[in-house]
């Protein structure tokens, strides 16, 4: 039973470029959320979505930033014209079910975004 | 804001010894709370959770105690393992998950 995927780990983007971040849930999960990892900071809630939907998006920047999860494939981050602040680890979490259960989210191995 | 604040950014402790990783907070309505544990390179694993009305929830080495009046939780590890060398982040959960900065544990042999 495979984990949470997310691809590429790693991702090396020059300013301006594009960064596309993709996370595959559990099987049978079908609640995906999107963390972001600041060098030396505790991860930050960016966006929770069901397929189709995006529930809550309070933590996504307002601009640059946004995400789908299709009915058919993985979730995308899509980042457009990266600066360097973006760089950070960002990291993918799925759960089977929404409401007070949805604290037990299991998460991919990250991806590492590097901004030159 | 921090919602969630680990002060401790490591803390290192002797094989065998109990651990004890601190951690406060300012909501009052997180329903969970939760300690994860990171390894380098890898995503955070679940290790760990207490409802918001108990006060110690305990799963073999793992126990966690909540101080609701003084918005405090810890977790304590006995005894401490080299295996437990790792990075964990105390968090609450209130709708979403809200992470502290985390504490890096190192077990000393």
């Amino acid at each position: 039973n495979a984990g949470v995927m997310q691809n590429p780990r790693h991702l090396v983007r020059r300013r301006g470029q594009e960064a596309r971040l993709r996370c595959s849930p559990m099987k049978g999960h079908s609640h995906v959320y999107w963390y972001r990892q600041l060098p030396e900071e505790g991860l930050k809630f960016m966006v929770y979505l069901q397929k189709e939907n995006i529930i809550d998006e309070s933590g996504m920047p307002k601009e640059r930033f946004s995400a789908e999860f299709p009915k058919e494939g993985p979730s995308i981050l899509r980042i457009q014209q990266v600066v360097r602040g973006d760089s950070a680890a960002y990291f993918c979490a799925s759960s089977p079910v929404r409401g007070s259960s949805s604290y037990e989210q299991y998460f991919g191995p990250g991806t590492r975004l590097t901004v030159t | 804001d921090q919602q969630v604040k680990q002060n401790s950014p490591s803390l290192s402790v002797q094989e065998g010894r109990i651990s004890i990783l601190n951690c406060d907070y300012t909501n009052s309505m997180f329903d969970y709370f939760l300690w994860y544990k990171k390894y380098p390179a890898e995503g955070p694993t679940f290790l760990i959770s207490i409802s918001s009305i108990k006060d110690k929830n305990e799963d073999g080495r793992f126990t966690v105690f909540l101080n609701k009046s003084a918005k405090h939780l810890s977790l304590h590890i006995v005894p401490s393992q080299p295996g437990d060398s790792a990075v964990y982040f105390c968090a609450g959960f209130d709708d979403k998950i809200i992470f502290g900065k985390g504490t890096r544990l190192h077990i000393l042999p």
